[in-house]
């Protein structure tokens, strides 16, 4: 079945430390993007990739990270500038960004603080 | 400013008991407009997609319309499976330049039997 992965479930975090989240899709989709959700919030857009080696920031990239060497993944990190990463982490893809076609998203990573 | 609001926030319904939820969006043009599910510690499930003022979908006990300035996600008989929370998102059109997609806050649903 074609689907979008993120891997980890659950993931923590301590003081000072980088981690990654990882987004893997089979859906042959060109546009990745990261979400982050947070109680009582909408989803809001971290970064978006539009084809291979190409991202742009979305609406709160500051302390994140990301990049893409391959089209099927679309690695998130989050590092020690963000000071605030506790929340819901989703990733999405859509056949193309201009397409209207609609975004589907993997099943999300929870992010804590030890 | 561009903005989706939701509205209730929380719907509890009796199994049977139609009701609909409603989304409301001011943005200065409109490519698309967007109903997901959501269930608790899961991602987002695409449900309809709608284009233009007038246009309906239909999925089982669901129905999306839309107007100029609010979509409504109709809900027929509601079965306690239906229980989650309902996410609207807007895609704007800024000039022929697509913009990112707005959220809601969503709604969500109860459904007791």
């Amino acid at each position: 079945d074609g689907g979008i992965t993120q891997s980890p479930k659950y993931l923590f975090r301590k003081e000072g430390q980088n981690v990654t989240l990882s987004c893997e899709q089979n859906l042959n989709h060109d546009a990745m993007y990261w979400y982050r959700q947070d109680p009582g919030q909408g989803l809001r857009l971290i970064y978006y990739s539009q084809i291979v080696n190409d991202f742009q920031k979305g609406d709160i990239a500051e302390g994140y990270s990301v990049s893409r060497e391959k089209k099927e993944s679309f690695p998130l990190t989050v590092t020690s500038a963000q000071k605030n990463p506790t929340a819901f982490y989703l990733c999405a893809s859509s056949i193309t960004r201009v397409s209207n076609q609609p975004q589907h998203f993997g099943d999300g990573t929870r992010l804590s603080i030890l | 400013e561009d903005q989706v609001t939701q509205s209730p926030e929380a719907l509890r319904l009796q199994e049977g008991e139609s009701s609909s939820l409603n989304c409301s969006y001011t943005v200065s043009g409109l490519r698309g407009l967007f109903w997901y599910r959501q269930d608790p510690g899961k991602g987002p499930e695409f449900l309809f997609t709608l284009y233009s003022a007038g246009e309906e979908k239909e999925k089982e006990r669901l129905k999306a319309t839309l107007t100029k300035k609010e979509s409504f996600l109709h809900i027929t008989a509601p079965k306690p499976e239906d229980s989650a929370t309902y996410l609207c998102a807007v895609q704007p059109d800024y000039g022929g330049s697509q913009g990112n997609l707005i959220f809601g806050k969503g709604t969500k649903l109860s459904v007791k039997p």
